[in-house]
């Protein structure tokens, strides 16, 4: 199965700082239909899962612009670009172009 | 709008069976494809499989085959998962997502099951 490394497994941050989030895969996730099936999620405490970029770089709809994707191959990055208190909870990156799809382990973004 | 509606929570003993809905709305469910994740809670979302609601095709995740069977039922636009022989293990959370081109846009609120005697 494809690993999915997080980092940091904690983050820390004031109301307007700028963050970054890596994602590193053990293995390529260039699919052989030419996209790249890596997603990132966001899940506040007590909620589900809600999508916030797919395919590395493509903003799900209703998601402020604050968040971006970039990445290709086996490195990703999510950056904040100013948090908001509304984006308090933990960061997951998912990859769907291996079966069986994977996670990551989980990046928690705190107030400072 | 797109709305999934789960079952609610779940306490059932060691060695049963349980059977989670996934209750759909505001869009066509009998061309599309619906996935279910696991968490097991403070923990990651694992990925259990999924299901094409046009034909019943199914993908499961190895880990999950034999413990977790996926159906539809088209007529109600409802989603089913059969989870058998429940460990402590099982006790989790569970999602429903609907799959859209391995993207997954729309969640069920989830379902708690806890397993104990």
């Amino acid at each position: 199965d494809v690993v999915l490394t997080q980092t940091p497994p904690t983050l820390s941050a004031t109301i307007g700082q700028s963050v970054s989030i890596s994602c590193r895969s053990s293995q390529s996730l260039l699919d052989s239909d030419g996209d790249t099936y890596l997603n990132w999620l966001l899940q506040r405490p007590g909620q589900s899962p809600q999508l916030l970029i797919y395919s590395v770089s493509n903003l799900e709809s209703g998601v402020p612009n604050r968040f971006s994707g970039s990445g290709s191959e086996t490195d990703f990055t999510l950056k904040i670009s100013g948090v908001e208190a509304e984006d308090l909870g933990v960061y997951y990156c998912m990859q769907a172009t291996h079966a069986p799809w994977t996670f990551g382990g989980g990046t928690k973004l705190e107030l400072k | 709008q797109v709305k999934l509606q789960q079952s609610g929570a779940e306490l059932v003993k060691p060695g049963a069976s349980v059977k989670l809905s996934c209750k759909t709305s505001g869009y066509t469910f009998s061309t599309s494809y619906m996935s279910w994740f696991k968490q097991i809670p403070g923990q990651s979302i694992e990925w259990i499989g999924m299901i094409y609601a046009g034909d019943g095709g199914t993908g499961y995740n190895q880990k999950f085959k034999g413990k977790a069977t996926l159906t539809v039922d088209t007529s109600s636009s409802t989603a089913y998962m059969d989870l058998s022989s429940l460990t402590t293990e099982d006790s989790a959370v569970y999602f429903c997502a609907r799959d859209d081109r391995r993207w997954f846009a729309y969640w069920g609120q989830g379902t708690l099951v806890t397993v104990s005697s």
